[in-house]
């Protein structure tokens, strides 16, 4: 299969509280990333973290990669409305010619 | 930084009809460009990868002879769905990453939303 899993798929939640996604993958990676799509819309970069590297942090997001269980998950904090979007994990393969696996995806609707 | 346009966002037309995808790196020269379909509410399915001056690279069960890939110049790539028929209907969406670098993100456009009659 081309795609990893996410889970979950869908997660509502109220403004203010913290939102985890987690994504799992099924070969060795280069790196996995972190994108958002907000509806019909293209993708925005969130975070790479590299295969060697265990925890990485920008502003509100925490992403966290453990290989040795091919799994990541991504922590929103104090949620806004405006982080509604869907969250795309996709990973790069070693050896694999900087293309990216893209996980199923989470639907995350943060309600005010 | 690192903006990549996509056009056009959104195409309605007839069957049987030739369309072309514009995918432009604005202010950065992209060596590679990749080319994804994606279906509602489903995920990315990388359709082909797309290199300055060579043929393109597709993915299993992608024909080559119905989405032509052309990548004449380091900023710019074209996608044409040939004789595009209903079932190629979905959103097309590109990427690019800068030359020579890795464990570089993928800066991705717009996306074009194709709908055929």
């Amino acid at each position: 299969s081309q795609q990893g899993e996410e889970d979950p798929q869908a997660l509502s939640i109220q403004e203010g509280e913290n939102a985890t996604m987690n994504c799992s993958y099924k070969t060795s990676i280069n790196n996995l990333q972190w994108y958002r799509q907000n509806s019909g819309r293209g993708l925005v970069h969130l975070i790479l973290i590299r295969s060697n590297e265990r925890e990485k942090h920008s502003g509100r997001l925490r992403v966290t990669l453990d290989t040795s269980k091919k799994s990541s998950s991504l922590l929103i904090t104090a949620s806004r409305a405006a982080d509604t979007a869907s969250y795309f994990c996709a990973t790069e393969r070693s050896g694999g010619y900087n293309k990216l696996i893209f996980g199923a995806g989470t639907r995350l609707a943060v309600h005010p | 930084g690192a903006v990549v346009s996509q056009h056009p966002s959104r195409v309605i037309c007839k069957s049987g009809t030739s369309v072309k995808i514009e995918c432009r790196s604005l202010d950065f020269q992209a060596t590679t460009m990749f080319w994804y379909r994606q279906f509602p509410k489903q995920s990315l399915m990388l359709m082909a990868t797309s290199n300055e001056g060579s043929k393109a690279t597709y993915e299993q069960g992608v024909e080559k002879d119905k989405f032509l890939i052309n990548h004449a110049s380091l900023t710019l790539s074209t996608l044409t769905v040939t004789s595009a028929h209903p079932e190629d209907s979905s959103f097309y969406i590109c990427s690019a990453l800068g030359s020579g670098i890795s464990n570089q993100p993928q800066h991705f456009g717009d996306g074009t939303r194709l709908s055929i009659l």
